[in-house]
């Protein structure tokens, strides 16, 4: 059974940082570009940031874009997300997922993040 | 990026009866290969979302085929032929074609 688990939201102020982790497992792990996601409370879904299955490549929205950094230890099975100088927009749950392009697709539970002073 | 804009904003369906919802996006979403990487997701409420089409017309795995994708181009369709309590949620469509992905704003599906 393929399984993404996040970790490490929790409550920080503004200009803090965090580091977001996925734990996969279940899967070939550096064969799936993976996707960090939020949704805002009540509001849609967003794409933050997005990294290659090798990790050569990474794309980030403009809103964190110099901010967040995206990276993956293939060895460990594990997508991070670094994320510095925090917004009180950036107040959201946090979600990893695999390339939605592929034939199997997983999300994981989402942790979420708050930033409020 | 690619913008996807999906209609209506806010569903209310009676139980049995049938639910459709638009997505269109600004630019084609066929690749270079042909295929046509746009995708629908379900979010029920307090729950991660969960693919339930992929490529236009493909139900994943597990999901009741009640459920169909249709549409090319630009201008694509998720119906529900009849809809029950468990398809309440938020619906989003997502293409993949051009990178980065982009969602679509929501379509909230609720019971009359």
């Amino acid at each position: 059974e393929v399984q993404l688990l996040e970790s490490g939201g929790g409550l920080v102020q503004p200009g803090g940082c965090l580091r977001l982790s996925c734990a996969a497992s279940g899967l070939t792990f550096s064969s799936h570009g993976m996707i960090w996601a939020r949704q805002a409370p009540g509001k849609g879904l967003q794409w933050v940031s997005i990294i290659t299955g090798n990790g050569d490549t990474t794309w980030y929205a403009d809103s964190v874009k110099g901010r967040f950094t995206i990276s993956r230890d293939n060895s460990k099975n594990t997508l991070y997300l670094q994320m510095n100088s925090l917004r009180v927009e950036d107040t959201a749950t946090y979600y990893c997922l695999n390339d939605p392009n592929w034939a199997d697709h997983w999300w994981g539970q989402g942790t979420l993040v708050t930033v409020s002073s | 990026d690619v913008v996807m804009t999906q209609s209506p904003f806010s569903l209310p369906v009676t139980l049995g009866q049938p639910a459709s919802i638009s997505c269109r996006s600004s630019q084609s979403l066929v690749y270079s290969d042909g295929n046509t990487f746009l995708h629908w997701f379900q979010q029920r409420p307090g729950q991660s979302p969960r693919r339930l089409i992929y490529q236009v017309s493909n139900r994943d795995s597990g999901v009741p085929d009640r459920f169909s994708g249709s549409g090319s181009g630009t201008d694509f369709t998720l119906k529900i032929s009849r809809v029950e309590a468990e398809d309440v949620g938020v619906y989003y469509c997502v293409q993949a074609t051009h990178w980065p992905l982009t969602f679509g704003g929501g379509t909230k599906v609720e019971i009359k």
